[in-house]
């Protein structure tokens, strides 16, 4: 089985770093992706982890690390319209496929 | 531009009613997933389909079918619709071709149903 762990809701102002953690618990571990849903929108992929360290990709970071089961996202200079909800996802096999699996999602609230 | 199309936005639907939720994806993507989204449980998975005619459980698939028999089509099949089945489902594909590409999903922009 598998389990992931995140915030339920996390607050930050304009032009300020946030960061987003993500545990998880998964029987056969693959890669760590984050995504982000805006609402009343569809999620959209933003990175994905697969090696230990720490992934770039503009404003935005990701890290993990596999032996900690660990992960986060980092947003920077944040910007009103980073306010969504925020979730990681991990894979798991499952009779030799594999399926996404979702946390439950961080809501960010970017204020002025 | 890449598109995964979701035929309904709004579906209201009877008790007991057999649903059809249709989704078609543009990517030539392999791998295709319903979701379903409620409010403090994120996204769960009903079913997924990495070939055509091929289909796996997910965490949640009671209540609930699919039907893959061509590629860029993956339906999800209510038989018979309850209440507790009101919710947002999300399709999604992906491309099976590389361990990285096989992460990135693409969703639709999701079928709000209401069961009464």
């Amino acid at each position: 089985g598998q389990s992931l762990e995140q915030p339920s809701e996390v607050t930050a102002v304009e032009g300020a770093i946030v960061q987003i953690n993500c545990t998880y618990q998964t029987s056969g571990f693959y890669g760590l992706s984050w995504y982000q849903q805006h609402d009343g929108g569809a999620p959209t992929f933003l990175s994905y982890n697969a090696l230990d360290g720490l992934e770039e990709t503009g404003r935005f970071s990701s890290f993990l690390s596999r032996s900690d089961s660990y992960g986060y996202l980092l947003l920077q200079e944040l910007q009103m319209k980073d306010s969504a909800s925020y979730f990681c996802a991990v894979r798991d096999r499952v009779t030799g496929f594999q399926k996404l699996v979702f946390g439950t999602g961080t809501r960010l609230l970017v204020s002025p | 531009d890449v598109k995964v199309t979701q035929s309904s936005r709004y579906l209201v639907k009877r008790t007991g009613e057999k649903v059809f939720l249709e989704c078609v994806q543009d990517m030539d993507h392999e791998n295709m997933f319903w979701y379903r989204q409620d409010p403090g449980l994120g996204l769960r998975l009903i079913y997924f389909s990495y070939d055509v005619k091929m289909k796996e459980k997910g965490d949640i698939p009671e209540g609930y079918s699919v039907s893959r028999e061509k590629k860029e089509r993956f339906s999800l099949i209510l038989e018979s619709a309850s209440t507790n089945q009101t919710s947002m489902y999300l399709c999604a594909s992906s491309s099976g071709r590389t361990p990285a590409t096989n992460e990135k999903l693409f969703f639709g922009s999701g079928t709000q149903l209401s069961v009464l």
